[in-house]
């Protein structure tokens, strides 16, 4: 069974800090990962995706793949209240599907 | 608006009716995936369609769902003889289908709720 896990959070941040998510995974042959955002009650937002070891920046958004370990984590500067939402990790394990964890419930406090 | 489109946005069905779930990828797309999610549970994949292809359907419950993609027009979720395990969020996503390219856009969803 290939997994991907996460912590359920909930995760509180005050605002201006750094937000850190973290994700495992089972399948060290994984090659394609992603963190989606998801406000409640709507659909998953693609915000990074990272396919080889290291970091990879985008604007606030710093995604840290080490395949060695098979952690993927996803960093977030300067917190707004805006990125309060569930971050989804994401891996394609085969055949192009992504297989997702459950999620951190993350909370940006004003 | 060039994003993945999905319709009905809500549906409600009675229990033993059929549901019919519509998705347009996004423009220069040819590959359609279909996800649930069940109320305060993860998405889960349930089938992987290219134009007049089923590529993977591993995720798909073995009796009363079926879906396509013909030629012409979107991508069809069916869900035949619905029972309120059924109701969840329908999520539709699309990619390019190119080598090395393998993000995948997520449509608005369809939220069935079956009485």
């Amino acid at each position: 069974q290939k997994e991907v896990e996460q912590n359920s959070g909930p995760l509180s941040v005050p605002e201006g800090a750094i937000a850190s998510l973290n994700c495992t995974y089972s399948d060290r042959g994984s090659q394609s990962f992603f963190w989606y955002r998801q406000y409640s009650g709507k659909s998953p937002e693609l915000i990074m995706s990272i396919y080889s070891n290291g970091d990879k920046e985008d604007g606030r958004f710093t995604a840290q793949l080490n395949k060695a370990s098979q952690y993927v984590s996803l960093l977030i500067r300067d917190s707004q209240p805006s990125d309060s939402a569930t971050y989804l990790c994401a891996v394609i394990f085969g055949n192009e599907k992504l297989t997702f964890g459950t999620g951190t419930r993350l909370t940006i406090i004003p | 608006n060039a994003g993945v489109m999905q319709n009905p946005r809500h549906l409600v069905r009675r229990r033993g009716q059929e549901a019919r779930l519509r998705c347009s990828p996004m423009k220069g797309h040819s590959h359609v995936y279909w996800y649930r999610q069940l109320p305060e549970e993860g998405l889960k994949f349930m089938v992987y369609l290219q134009k007049e292809n089923i590529i993977d359907e591993s995720g798909m419950p073995k009796e009363r769902f079926s879906a396509e993609f013909p030629k012409e027009g979107p991508s069809i979720l069916r869900i035949q003889q619905v029972v309120r395990g059924d109701s969840a969020a329908y999520f539709c996503a699309s990619s390019p289908g190119q080598a090395g390219v393998h993000e995948q856009y997520f449509g608005p969803g369809t939220r069935l709720t079956v009485t």
